[in-house]
């Protein structure tokens, strides 16, 4: 079975530019969840979807940022406009329904850096 | 609020040794749930072990197991028979009880970067 997909991997952009990350959740999987990896802050999660609605946001960190799940087979994640400070490791995560641990699964990350 | 430490920025083990990651944490819940991630080289989470705070056993999965000490506050991982590949940063999380609205959420420690030594 195909884990979480997320692309592109790698993204390099100009500071003011429009970033979009993408992810494919395990299907089947009712929750999506959008994180950000720093040396810094270790990671972080902005945002969380169950069955396509955002439930949680505030974990993102302006209005710059927005995710958006217009179905159960794809979420994206926008940064407009970009700035050096977004530079980071973003993960999609998915997870079951239905589960006794409520675990999640991991994408491969997106590694953003913005100059 | 709920938070996790992981005290350990760094640890060395000798390939084939046993070694303890070590995992504290702190919340007002009564139930909730402790997770370990490892993140190798290649930049991917892969759960490894889960424990529910009501579990009466020590969790195990494989090479890993989890020295769960509830009165202490700490969920500590034990890998056995280390190996070359288990070379990866490990972060130790927690979730929630299962009936609060915000169960989904999982809070990170800061991790630990293991490397095994041939």
């Amino acid at each position: 079975d195909a884990g979480v997909i997320q692309s592109p991997r790698h993204e390099v952009t100009e500071m003011g530019q429009e970033v979009t990350l993408r992810c494919k959740p395990i299907s089947g999987h009712d929750y999506l969840f959008w994180y950000r990896q720093t040396m810094m802050r270790g990671l972080e999660l902005l945002i969380y979807f169950n069955n396509n609605v955002p439930i949680d946001d505030s974990g993102m960190p302006e209005d710059r940022f927005s995710a958006k799940m217009p179905n159960a087979s794809f979420s994206t994640l926008k940064i407009q406009p970009s700035e050096p400070r977004d530079s980071a490791v973003y993960f999609c995560a998915s997870g079951p329904g239905t589960s006794r641990h409520n675990e999640q699964f991991f994408g491969p990350g997106t590694r953003l850096t913005v100059l | 609020a709920q938070k996790i430490t992981q005290t350990q920025p760094g640890m060395f083990v000798q390939e084939k040794e046993a070694v303890t990651l070590d995992c504290t944490y702190d919340t007002s819940d009564q139930s909730y749930g402790l997770f370990w991630y490892k993140q190798p080289s290649s930049g991917e989470m892969i759960f490894l072990i889960y424990q529910g705070s009501y579990d009466e056993q020590n969790a195990t999965e494989g090479r890993y197991s989890l020295n769960f000490q509830k009165a202490r506050k700490s969920a500590n991982l034990v890998i056995s028979a280390s190996q070359l590949g288990d070379s990866a940063m490990y972060f130790c999380a927690m979730r929630r009880p299962i009936s609060s609205g915000s169960a989904r959420q999982l809070t990170f420690g800061s991790g630990t970067q293991l490397t095994v030594l041939p």
